[in-house]
């Protein structure tokens, strides 16, 4: 079974540029995660879809990022314009049905650097 | 409101036994994960407590007690390769929350 796909791996702007991430989650999974992991601490989340639509948003700073799954299947994380502050890992995940005790399958993550 | 709080550093040495604890406080709580996470990779899952017990699985074990918001995890036999970061994760209804990570050094 493949598992959850990323890209791309590394990335490397200046403040004020755009960056998007995609993932693809396994195949037949309802609920896709974006998570910021800055270093030293745990994920935190910034969106959950359930198939194309959004559960949870509450942290995810709107004035600079979007996200959409448009087709309920693979997702891009968007940051418009970058803050030093955003160096972090962005973590995909996916479970199949979004309940909360579900176990969640990560990806190998996206690593931004903005300088 | 959700808190999660764990250690941020630990050491033990080969062979040792390490107790990692975790306390939570989550509304509509329905279970805590346990997350091992090597430097650079994503998080792998190791274990899920729903009830209030022991759960064992190989060198690893898990404890929850909901009535204190507390969980444990127990790492026998340790070995060089269980150098990494463990994360507590609460679950609360359609959501996950994790705490910010304990790492582990294990030296020989």
């Amino acid at each position: 079974e493949a598992g959850v796909a990323q890209s791309p791996r590394y990335k490397i702007i200046e403040k004020r540029q755009s960056v998007a991430f995609w993932c693809n989650p396994i195949s037949g999974h309802a609920t896709l995660y974006w998570y910021q992991q800055i270093l030293g601490q745990g994920p935190k989340l910034l969106i959950q879809f359930q198939n194309n639509g959004v559960v949870d948003d509450s942290q995810l700073p709107k004035d600079r990022f979007s996200a959409e799954r448009l087709k309920g299947v693979d997702s891009t994380l968007k940051i418009q314009p970058a803050k030093l502050e955003d160096s972090a890992v962005y973590l995909c995940a996916s479970s199949p049905w979004g309940q909360g005790n579900e176990k969640l399958f990560f990806g190998s993550g996206t690593q931004l650097s903005v300088l | 409101g959700q808190n999660i709080d764990q250690p941020t550093e630990m050491t033990a040495t080969e062979g040792a036994i390490v107790q990692i604890n975790c306390t939570y406080q989550t509304s509509g709580f329905n279970g805590l994960f346990w997350y091992q996470q090597h430097a650079g990779e994503a998080p792998t899952f190791l274990s899920y407590n729903v009830l209030d017990g022991l759960e064992e699985k190989g060198r690893f074990s898990s404890f929850l007690s909901r009535s204190k918001g507390y969980s444990y995890l127990l790492l026998k036999e340790l070995q060089m390769k269980d150098s990494a970061s463990y994360l507590c994760a609460a679950a609360g209804f359609q959501k996950l929350v994790f705490g910010t990570g304990t790492r582990l050094l294990v030296s020989p």
